[in-house]
């Protein structure tokens, strides 16, 4: 079946650093794929997506790009700030359903 | 624009007690659903409605849990009786269809607790 695999947290970052997340996705067909941020006390918000091969969803200063072949949708930060410490969900869309993946907890330290 | 809105926001209450959580979805949207998130399961879909009728209630823990989307502006999750292992967080979220491009739009969530 539809499965989402992101790395295990907790990340723990310095402000400024490089973020890299990743996530695999294991689907029939052709998935949209989404990243999920979850602030303390919040639901989840969309972050980005991307619907096909190739795309390159962004936002935030934060980008994934959909990799056909390698069944992967990563998502990179070039420089965090504290104000992006959250939990952080991959998400793939099947049929009348997503799928999200466990979640990847960012603390970013000053 | 209103996003989605669930309430309580917080619920405290003894076991054996019914516990009814409240949604209302994104004016326009026709996709509703429900979550639970703890710490060791982390997020799981209960239940999903498209156009107000359940498409799959797979997800649902066991009989004390129901729900019903009466119109396309309200649902309600219920549990009962309650029981301890139910305390969770629990979110509602809703899209506008179940076409897999279409990203989820979640509520803040109302956090159960039972004693």
């Amino acid at each position: 079946g539809d499965s989402v695999t992101q790395m295990e947290g907790p990340v723990t970052l310095s402000e400024e650093a490089f973020l890299t997340i990743n996530c695999t996705y294991t689907a029939t067909g052709y998935p949209s794929l989404f990243w999920y941020v979850q602030y303390p006390g919040e639901g989840l918000q969309l972050l980005l997506k991307a619907t096909k091969a190739d795309d390159k969803g962004s936002n935030k200063g934060f980008e994934a790009t959909y990799r056909k072949e390698t069944t992967s949708f990563h998502l990179e930060k070039g420089s965090v700030q504290v104000s992006d410490s959250a939990v952080y969900f991959c998400a793939q869309g099947g049929y009348q359903k997503v799928t999200f993946g466990i979640g990847t907890k960012l603390q970013v330290i000053p | 624009d209103a996003g989605v809105i669930q309430s309580p926001r917080h619920e405290v209450t003894e076991m054996g007690q019914e516990v009814t959580l409240r949604c209302k979805p994104i004016s326009g949207h026709n996709s509703l659903f429900w979550y639970r998130q703890t710490m060791m399961r982390g997020l799981e879909l209960l239940i999903y409605f498209n156009n107000n009728v359940p498409i799959d209630d797979s997800g649902m823990p066991e009989d004390r849990f129901s729900a019903k989307m009466p119109n396309a502006s309200f649902s309600t999750l219920k549990i009962q009786p309650s029981e301890p292992r139910d305390s969770a967080v629990y979110f509602c979220a809703s899209s506008l269809s179940v076409r897999s491009n279409q990203p989820q739009h979640f509520g803040d969530g109302t956090r159960l607790s039972i004693l």
